[in-house]
This record gives C-alpha cells, structure tokens and sequence, in this order.
C-alpha cells in the first residue's frame, strides 16, 4: 500500500502564481485534511472533507482553496500565492470521523518569493 | 478555537535517560494522540488513547489521558538515539478535528 502521497515534495513560487499541491490515498478513508506546518506553531488544519464531494474549512482556511471529487484525491490550490503561504504542508488521511488514527503524507515545502 | 499548550518545547538529554512531556487544554477532548515526526517526513502515530485515565504503553513509550480530559502525558524510557525527533500531542473534541500542540523537539547525546 502507498498510503497517503503527496506531490510535489519541494516547490518555489513567485509572489502572485498558483498552483495545486497534490494529495492521493489508497486506504478507501472517508476524511481527509490538509495541514500546514510552521516553526513552533505545531500543524494547523487548513480544510477538511469528511467525503467525496463535501469539504469544510479549518483553522487557517484563507488563500486556499479544495474541491473532493473522489474518495482518493484532496487537492490543495493556492490561487495567488504570498510570501506568508511559505511552509511545509501534510495532507492527512482516516478512515472515519470517530477513527481518529490520521495517516500523514511526506509532506511538501513550499517556498514562495 | 481549541488550543493545546505542549512542554517543553525542546530537550537535550544523554542517552538512556527518560523523557517526559505533557500536553494541557483548556478544553475537553474524547480523544489524545501522540505522534513523532522525524526530519522530512510526515508524523506517524505512536499511541492512541480514547478514555480518561487510560494508561497505554507501545515498547519504551507510555501515555496516559489525564481524569480531567484536558491533559496527557508521554515517557520514553531509556532513551535511544533513534528517539530523536519532534514529538506532537493532538486532541479531538466534539467538532471531530484534531488539534495539534506545538510539538517537542528531542535532541540526544550519545
């Protein structure tokens, strides 16, 4: 089993360019939800989705945006990337809300100038 | 939002040395999580606890979910340069997100 995979691993963007980072799982889980990891700040969920079709935001929502058109992938778009979008971001997966153990992705570092 | 408050921040320890670090919350969460991030990678989970006054071990790693539900803790045992790392704590409520701590870094000398 892959589990959960990211892509890119590393990226650098200029101020005002977009782009999506890539999330893909293979366990069949319900929930999936991208976080963003930042020196001393712990992760901080960005958006989630409890299923195909239904995402929600989380604590830091804004300049990202994701769509959950199937059960496998959760894609994270940045519309217009800032310099204060720089950051290590983990897409995590589980099975079901009340199954709380996540599965995390390798991560991808964004660096944006 | 909920917020988890994780000590210390960071650890200098010789090997085989215990470690200890704990997790408080304002809040009240069904469920604590700890996990350990090593460089470059993502964080795996290394034990879960779903009931107040649980006490748990996984090898050389114990964690309890404190009777008030707002606090846990996590012992490493003898201690192993393999231990090194960020350790996170992370809690779910009722809203179904987990939140995460600030994260340990542990550091070992050998």
């Amino acid at each position: 089993n892959a589990g959960v995979t990211q892509t890119p691993k590393f990226q650098v963007l200029k101020t005002g360019q977009s782009m999506t980072l890539q999330c893909a799982q293979d366990m069949n889980h319900e929930y999936m939800s991208w976080y963003r990891q930042d020196p001393g700040m712990g992760l901080r969920l960005i958006h989630y989705s409890v299923g195909a079709g239904i995402t929600d935001q989380g604590e830091v929502p804004n300049g990202y945006n994701v769509s959950r058109s199937t059960t496998e992938d959760f894609p994270l778009r940045l519309l217009s990337a800032a310099p204060s979008q720089t950051s290590v971001y983990f897409c995590a997966s589980r099975y079901g809300t009340l199954n709380t153990e996540a599965f995390f992705g390798q991560g991808t570092r964004l660096t944006v100038v | 939002g909920q917020q988890l408050n994780q000590s210390p921040q960071s650890m200098f320890i010789q090997e085989g040395e215990d470690v200890s670090m704990n997790c408080t919350s304002s809040s009240i969460f069904n469920t604590w999580l700890w996990y350990k991030q090593d460089p470059g990678e993502g964080p795996v989970l290394l034990i879960a606890l779903y009931k107040a006054g649980e006490l748990t071990s996984n090898g050389r790693l114990t964690a309890q979910f404190g009777i008030t539900r707002k606090d846990s803790f996590l012992n490493i045992s003898a201690s192993i340069p393999s231990d090194v790392g960020i350790y996170f704590c992370a809690g779910q409520g009722g809203a179904q997100k987990l939140v995460f701590g600030q994260g340990t870094r542990l550091t070992i000398n050998p």
